[in-house]
Order: structure tokens, then sequence, then C-alpha cells
């Protein structure tokens, strides 16, 4: 089944305690995205990566990095984690070959929570 | 990208027509309409996408406006599972500029 899986689907930790959510899909995708959605703010673009070895800030990128070594892999990292991470993530992924577009998978999504 | 507006909330009926407006009277010549969906606390569900011409698929028709300042959504056949956050989304197709507004939760009445 083609899919975008995140995992885990539920984390609490400790502020500072450095964690990876990861996020792989079986599509050979090209195109990998990370969001946060939150109460009142939507969803919004933490780093997007266009291809292997190319990463790029979003609206969101601070307190975040990213790696794209693999193209089916894109994992989230957070180096510190702060309370004002707390967020539901969603990993995304999109194929797109020249001028035609196509739409994103989400995965099922993570929920954050940083005590 | 383009802004888009949505209305905030709609009802519509179990079995009939939901037609789900949305304006976007700034696009670009090159840019897509994309519509999305999300269920409850679940990831966005992809649903449909057009530059000119209307489009239909197994989930719903993109009927979009000859000015291309306004479009529709319809899923033709609304059950209780349809009930979700409708997003309109207008970008040029790339990885960058997929933003999501506030949408239009639609909620389909037994």
């Amino acid at each position: 089944e083609a899919q975008v899986t995140q995992n885990p689907r539920y984390l609490i930790t400790v502020t500072g305690k450095k964690l990876t959510v990861t996020c792989s899909q079986n599509m050979n995708h090209e195109y990998m995205s990370w969001y946060r959605q939150d109460p009142g703010l939507g969803l919004r673009q933490i780093y997007y990566s266009m291809n292997v070895e190319v990463t790029d800030k979003g609206d969101v990128p601070e307190g975040y990095k990213v790696s794209r070594k693999e193209k089916r892999n894109f994992p989230l990292i957070l180096e510190s984690p702060s309370p004002n991470q707390t967020s539901l993530y969603f990993c995304a992924s999109s194929l797109s070959q020249g001028t035609r577009s196509y739409g994103y998978t989400f995965g099922s999504g993570t929920r954050l929570t940083v005590v | 990208d383009a802004k888009t507006t949505q209305p905030t909330s709609m009802d519509c009926a179990e079995g009939r027509a939901a037609n789900l407006p949305c304006n976007h009277s700034t696009i670009s010549g090159n840019e897509y309409v994309y519509w999305y969906r999300q269920i409850h606390s679940q990831g966005p569900q992809y649903i449909i996408h057009g530059l000119k011409n209307n489009e239909t698929n197994e989930m719903a028709s993109l009927i979009i406006t000859e000015d291309r300042k306004s479009s529709t959504l319809i899923l033709p056949h609304a059950t209780l599972r349809d009930t979700a956050v409708y997003y309109c989304i207008v970008n040029l197709g790339s990885a960058r500029q997929l933003t999501f507004g506030s949408g239009t939760q639609l909620t389909v009445l037994p």
C-alpha cells in the first residue's frame, strides 16, 4: 500500500532531550515536507526537501533540523525540545515531474508533548 | 501564493451534493487550485486539483470559473464520513508553496 509512515504516533518527552520523528514513504516521491498543526494557527510548514540532499526552510523552521540522505526517508530532529514545540506533526510527500503537478500524501501524524 | 477565501462552515444533508466554494481572485496564470480535507486530527487527504479545466475523479468534481477567480468543490453524494475541514489551496505545485488556510468545516447531517 502506498503510504507515508511516521513514527512514533505519540510521544511525551522532557525539555532539552533530543528526539527524532521518523518519516518514510514508499512511493518514490521526490518532494517531502514537514508540517506542524496548532489550534488556531492551522498547518504550518517547517521544512521541505525537493530531493536527496536538498532541503530548505519552511515558515517555522526554528528549533528543528531535517536531513534527506535517502529518497524515502525524511526525519525531523528536535535537538533541544521546548514546550512551545508541543504540537501535532505531519510528514507529507509528493511526486513532481517537470511542470506537471500532483497532490501530497500525508502521514497519520505524530502528537508530541514536551513537558 | 494567491490568497483563498472560504466560508468558515457549511452543513449538508446526507445523500445530497455538497458544494464548497472558494475565492482566489489574485490567482496567477500558472497556479493550480488544490483541495484537501482533514478529518478530525488525521493527516490531510488530497482530493483533487486543477489548473484551468474542470476536473473529476472518484472522490469529487472541481469546477473552476473561466476567469479562474473562484472554484467549487462538489461532493456528489455526501456521506457522514465526508464531515471534515476542507482546504482550498492555490500554489505553483512546488514543495515550498503548499500553504493551508482556515478551511471550511463541512458537517454532513443525517
